[in-house]
């Protein structure tokens, strides 16, 4: 049963517009989450995240938006460039001792010129 | 560059062949982790070492043997795989939590991966 849910496989938007991602979770202990991106041929990076005693954390043209009655998150690009082409993980966890990233299967992003 | 290095990059093998995964890090991270990405699958978590010690085996086949010699060094010894196990393997690390576990709440840096192809 898959925790982290990211229900579309791929998202195509055009340069300069918004670019929203958005990720579904079952698991109600989960209190932080994460958003990865990862390139071809290269390992997930860190993009942004938020604590649960949160709704909304920003970092220049990403903003992911937490929804905890709904389970629900979602990241903001605007505008969206070509290089944010990519696939992004939404992932989860508790933060209690030994817990540990839940990934979703990721959403490949396209921008177009 | 995340500070997690994987080697080799690129790997081709035998089901009776031997072979191992090498990670690295010189971050000062004391937890360390391999998640095996399968196509169109999420990512899915293998082993955990925390401090060196094995702190989660997430059902993995004995056939995937992890070593974690020291906090910077972790391998991944495979023998006798199956071609299903054909996958991207990446080794990320941590800080450990403030509770003294493994949490993957703080940042994961990931090493690029070794795409894992059984023949």
């Amino acid at each position: 049963d898959q925790q982290v849910k990211q229900n579309s496989p791929s998202l195509s938007v055009q340069e300069g517009r918004i670019s929203i991602l958005n990720c579904d979770y079952t698991n109600s202990m989960f209190d932080y989450f994460l958003w990865y991106k990862k390139y071809p041929a290269e390992g997930p990076t860190f993009l942004i995240s938020i604590s649960s005693i949160k709704d909304k954390n920003e970092d220049g043209r990403f903003t992911v938006f937490l929804n905890k009655s709904a389970k629900h998150l979602s990241l903001h690009i605007v505008p969206s460039q070509p290089g944010d082409s990519a696939v992004y993980f939404c992932a989860a966890t508790d933060t209690g001792a030994n817990s540990k990233l839940t990934f979703g299967k990721g959403i490949t992003l396209s921008v177009r010129p | 560059e995340t500070g997690v290095t994987q080697t080799p990059r690129h790997l081709v093998m035998g089901m009776t062949n031997k072979k191992s995964l090498k990670c690295e890090q010189h971050l000062g991270h004391n937890a360390m982790y391999w998640y095996k990405q399968s196509a169109k699958k999420p990512l899915e978590l293998m082993f955990v070492y925390n401090f060196k010690e094995q702190t989660e085996n997430n059902s993995v086949p004995s056939r995937f043997s992890p070593e974690c010699p020291n906090s910077s060094h972790l391998f991944l010894h495979l023998h006798t795989l199956q071609p299903e196990d054909s996958a991207l393997y990446l080794c990320a690390s941590s800080h450990p939590n403030a509770a003294g576990g493994t949490s993957l709440g703080a940042e994961a840096f990931f090493g690029q991966g070794t795409r894992l192809t059984v023949v």
